[in-house]
C-alpha cells in the first residue's frame, strides 16, 4: 500500500501570508494527487487534482505542485476563511489520504 | 447543483449490521462511480470502497473486505453501503462521495462529498 506523510500536523500563519503543506507519497504517485480542504464541522471539498489542476470555483490563491513522490499545497494571502483541516489524498494505486493539516490564524 | 444526501446512520451495537443510504441529485448518477468515505472522531479520512457507475465493478479497503457491501440502484439514483459484522473501530462519520468524471478513467478523486452520516458502533 502507499502510505502519504503529510507536514506539518498543525500551522498557524497571520493574515495575507503564504503557507505551504507537504505531501511526500512511500513510492512514486506519478501525479496522482488531490488536495482536499475541510472546514470545521463540515465535509471536505475538492481544491486541486493532477496535482496541479484547480477545481472549478476554487480561489486562484490556492496551486498545487510536485512530481514524484513529493508535493505541495501552497495558499497565497491567507484569509479568515481559510480556516480548516487540509487533506492529501493519492490515487495512483489505491486510494489513501494523508493525515491532514490543521490551519489557524494567528 | 450536485447534491448527495447520506441516511441511515445511528448507533449500533458490537456484532450488528447497519445500511447507509446516499441520495444522489444534480447530475446523471448513472454516469458516475461513487465511494463511501469514512472519518473517525476527530481523525482522518479513509476511503471505504468504490462501486463503477454499472454497478459491476466494486473495489474495498481490505479492513472492509467481506463484512461491508457496496451497492447502488441507478433507478433510484441511490447509493448504499451494507455494514455487517460492525466493530467499535468502524466508529465513523461516512461521507458519500462522487468519483471524478469517467473521462479521467480508473479510480481517481473525490469531486463531491455528501454531508456524512454518524455511525455509533457501541454496546
Amino acid at each position: 500500500d502507499i502510505q502519504m506523510t503529510q507536514s506539518p500536523a498543525s500551522l498557524s500563519a497571520s493574515l495575507g501570508e503564504t503557507v505551504t503543506i507537504e505531501c511526500r507519497a512511500s513510492e512514486d504517485i506519478y501525479n496522482g494527487l488531490a488536495w482536499y480542504q475541510q472546514k470545521p464541522g463540515k465535509s471536505p471539498q475538492l481544491l486541486i487534482y493532477n496535482a496541479n489542476s484547480l477545481h472549478t470555483g476554487v480561489p486562484s490563491r490556492f496551486s498545487g505542485s510536485g512530481s514524484g513522490t513529493q508535493y505541495s499545497l501552497k495558499i497565497n494571502s491567507l484569509q479568515s476563511e481559510d480556516v480548516a483541516s487540509y487533506f492529501c489524498q493519492q490515487y495512483y494505486d489505491y486510494l489513501t489520504f494523508g493525515s491532514g493539516t490543521k490551519l489557524e490564524i494567528k | 447543483e450536485v447534491q448527495l444526501v447520506e441516511s441511515g446512520g445511528g448507533l449500533v451495537q458490537p456484532g450488528r449490521s447497519m445500511k447507509l443510504s446516499c441520495a444522489a441529485s444534480g447530475f446523471t448518477f448513472n454516469n458516475y462511480d461513487m465511494a463511501w468515505v469514512c472519518q473517525a472522531p476527530k481523525k482522518g479520512l479513509e476511503w471505504v470502497a468504490t462501486i463503477s457507475y454499472d454497478g459491476s465493478s466494486t473495489y474495498y479497503r481490505d479492513s472492509v473486505k467481506g463484512r461491508f457491501t457496496i451497492s447502488r440502484d441507478n433507478a433510484k439514483s441511490t447509493l448504499y453501503l451494507q455494514m455487517d459484522s460492525l466493530r467499535s473501530e468502524d466508529t465513523a462519520t461516512y461521507y458519500c462521495a462522487r468519483h471524478a468524471d469517467p473521462y479521467y478513467g480508473g479510480l481517481n478523486w473525490f469531486a463531491y462529498w455528501g454531508q456524512g452520516t454518524l455511525v455509533t458502533v457501541s454496546s
